[in-house]
């Protein structure tokens, strides 16, 4: 089975600090995704990822950065983090694959800012 | 803007009964997909419809996809307790498969 793993299920950081979230799968999966989720907005993607030290924004990247130094390790980091950061982070994983396209989840890092 | 919008928002049936949740998006697609997401946890992925089929099982679930109309249904039936959950809808847009766009999910309540 796929596995996508989150460094954290919950994380208490205060404003300003430098934050870093990481997220490591185990299927050798060329995309990787970062989204938060918020109440009523669903999942807005934050940064993606199709192959190693390429990274390409999403919908609302300001705020946060990303690193994948490795096929299997992708990394989101808030810089100054806010309180308008506090939310759900999912990471994702998927093979693109003759169009298919189904994405793994790791558990959420639930990321309070205060 | 999301490309998939789910309606309803928040659907409570009891059990025994079917539920149909609606998603309609905005762009030309390559497949869509539905997830399942237990409470506080990462999403499930549940079934994924090409833009060439028209409508697709598995187990209890049955998904259409009409591409004229860009939406699609999700029928759960004779839904359980254990099928309370959020259920969102997703395209790979026109990206070619690259990203993968969420609604904003339907709430479903199964009540025992």
């Amino acid at each position: 089975d796929v596995k996508v793993t989150q460094s954290s299920r919950y994380l208490v950081k205060r404003t300003g600090e430098k934050v870093f979230l990481e997220c490591v799968q185990d299927m050798d999966h060329e995309n990787m995704f970062w989204y938060r989720q918020d109440p009523g907005l669903g999942l807005r993607l934050i940064y993606f990822s199709y192959d190693v030290k390429m990274k390409e924004k999403g919908d609302i990247p300001e705020g946060y950065s990303v690193s994948r130094e490795k096929k299997e390790r992708f990394s989101l980091i808030l810089e100054s983090a806010s309180t308008n950061q506090t939310s759900m982070y999912l990471c994702a994983s998927s093979l693109v694959k003759l169009g298919l396209t189904e994405a793994f989840f790791g558990q959420g890092t639930r990321l309070t800012v205060v | 803007s999301q490309q998939g919008e789910e309606d309803p928002q928040a659907l409570s049936i009891q059990e025994g009964e079917n539920a149909t949740m609606n998603c309609s998006y905005k762009t030309s697609i390559n497949n869509l997909q539905w997830y399942r997401q237990n409470s506080g946890r990462g999403l499930v992925h549940l079934i994924l419809i090409r833009s060439n089929e028209r409508e697709k099982h598995s187990g209890r679930l049955r998904v259409t996809l009409d591409t004229s109309k860009k939406s699609s249904s999700l029928l759960i039936t004779a839904s359980r307790a254990a099928d309370t959950a959020s259920y969102f809808c997703a395209t790979d847009g026109d990206t070619g498969g690259f990203k993968t766009i969420f609604g904003a999910g339907t709430r479903l309540f199964v009540k025992a």
